[in-house]
């Protein structure tokens, strides 16, 4: 058990629907990250945010945003679902060692989106 | 980060040692090779990392050649648990560093 914990585990809707998925980082961790791993893709990474604030963005869609609350738990909003947004989406989170430390990222269970 | 290339795929049986290749030709003095791996469809897990120095843990030693050109992890007793995709990431430390993964390399652990 990582201490990541992402709510839910599964999800099924359909095409042009709007889900969010949750994300709790493990205590005292103040990065957190959203990776998409589909079939095709790879683990690909989404998104950063650290202390609430937007850090680094990869390929990231533009029907797609995130935020990171006060409490440090982080929200993936995914709008007008298409096919291809079906897929494993995972958040990690990493440690205030941030001066010289590890770079070890802590994975949730992820959730497994599919679009219908 | 420096790109970084790794066998598809590999095999090993149960109880020897396991050693995974990586090439990271440019990777940059402040860069850190990382690994991680991914068992079926979960989270993946951190290995191990390091700048130069070869390193060890519970799980697994890294061994960085001197150019650091390329690395290779090592499993020394594989289990069938140990099964699972394998990557090799150089990136920079720190707490605030994205990933970027690979293809990996898939390692098959058999009896």
């Amino acid at each position: 058990d990582s201490g990541v914990t992402q709510t839910p585990k599964h999800l099924i809707t359909a095409t042009g629907q709007r889900v969010t998925l949750r994300c709790s980082p493990r205590s005292g961790d103040l990065s957190v990250y959203w990776y998409q791993q589909s079939l095709d893709q790879g683990l690909q990474f989404l998104i950063q945010y650290y202390n609430g604030e937007e850090r680094a963005k990869g390929n990231i869609l533009e029907r797609f945003s995130a935020q990171q609350f006060p409490d440090l738990h982080s929200e993936l909003n995914l709008s007008s679902l298409e096919l291809g947004d079906s897929a494993l989406y995972f958040c990690a989170s990493s440690g205030p060692q941030w001066a010289s430390g590890s770079n070890e990222q802590f994975f949730g269970p992820g959730t497994r989106l599919t679009v219908l | 980060d420096a790109k970084t290339t790794q066998p598809p795929s590999m095999d090993c049986a149960e109880g020897r040692a396991a050693n995974l290749p990586c090439n990271h030709s440019t990777i940059s003095g402040n860069e850190y090779v990382y690994w991680y791996r991914q068992i079926h469809s979960q989270g993946p897990q951190y290995i191990i990392h390091g700048l130069k120095n070869n390193e060890t843990n519970e799980m697994a030693s890294l061994i960085i050649t001197e150019d650091r050109k390329s690395s290779t992890l090592i499993l020394p007793h594989a289990t069938l648990r140990d099964t699972a995709v394998y990557y090799c990431i150089a990136t920079l430390s720190g707490g605030y560093n994205k990933l970027i993964f690979g293809a990996g390399t898939r390692l098959a652990v058999h009896p």
